[in-house]
């Protein structure tokens, strides 16, 4: 089945510490995408991707890392910078045409102890 | 710049009721998509539909039915007879046509149906 796998599904991290959330896909679709959801709030853009090998910062980019070495996947780092990162965060993907919409993983919910 | 809302923060009502969730937006493109997602407890958002600009069309699927409305900026999603299973948090998206497909989110309307 095709589909957007994260994982872990919870983690926890401690203060100062960097961890690093997986994103894989294998729809063969070219873009990807990084959302964060706090309570309360929409879906908030940390980083995109259309290509291997580029990516473009969102609207809250700070404190965050990602790479794309492959298509499949796009990994993101939460770096110790990041004051707040308890949340739950989301991947996706998209085609590249205009006419389709994102497909959601099922996210990871991230804890500092 | 680009804006969704979603006043209605929670919503409670019981089976079998109508049920609407508002949502209003904000763009200065004149072409755009409107999306609605659903978000269950299991996390992951499902897509319910995608509404280019141009088409002002209503549409209905099933016991879903959605209101644009251009002149108002509004694209309001009623569902009709609710079940519980309909329980969940309803997201209403907002991206440009053209360039990185970016979405706009609202804050989310959180939909309870009580048996």
């Amino acid at each position: 089945d095709g589909g957007i796998t994260q994982s872990p599904k919870y983690l926890f991290r401690k203060e100062g510490q960097n961890v690093t959330l997986s994103c894989e896909q294998n729809l063969n679709h070219d873009a990807m995408y990084w959302y964060r959801q706090d309570p309360g709030q929409g879906l908030r853009l940390i980083y995109y991707s259309q290509i291997v090998n580029d990516f473009q910062k969102g609207d809250i980019a700070e404190g965050y890392s990602v790479s794309r070495e492959k298509k499949e996947s796009f990994p993101l780092t939460v770096t110790s910078a990041q004051k707040n990162p308890t949340a739950f965060y989301l991947c996706a993907s998209t085609a590249l045409r205009s006419d389709t919409e994102a497909f959601f993983g099922q996210g990871t919910r991230l804890t500092v102890v | 710049a680009q804006k969704v809302t979603q006043a209605q923060t929670e919503i409670s009502v019981v089976e079998k009721e109508d049920v609407t969730l508002d949502c209003v937006y904000e763009t200065r493109d004149t072409t755009y998509y409107l999306f609605w997602y659903k978000q269950p407890p299991s996390g992951e958002l499902v897509f319910l539909i995608r509404r280019n600009s141009f088409d002002e069309q209503n549409e209905i699927s099933g016991r879903y039915s959605w209101n644009f409305q251009k002149s108002t900026s509004s694209f309001n999603f009623t569902i009709t007879a609710s079940q519980v299973v309909d329980s969940a948090v309803y997201f209403c998206a907002l991206r440009k046509i053209q360039g990185a497909q970016k979405l706009v989110f609202g804050q989310g309307t959180r939909l309870t149906i009580n048996p």
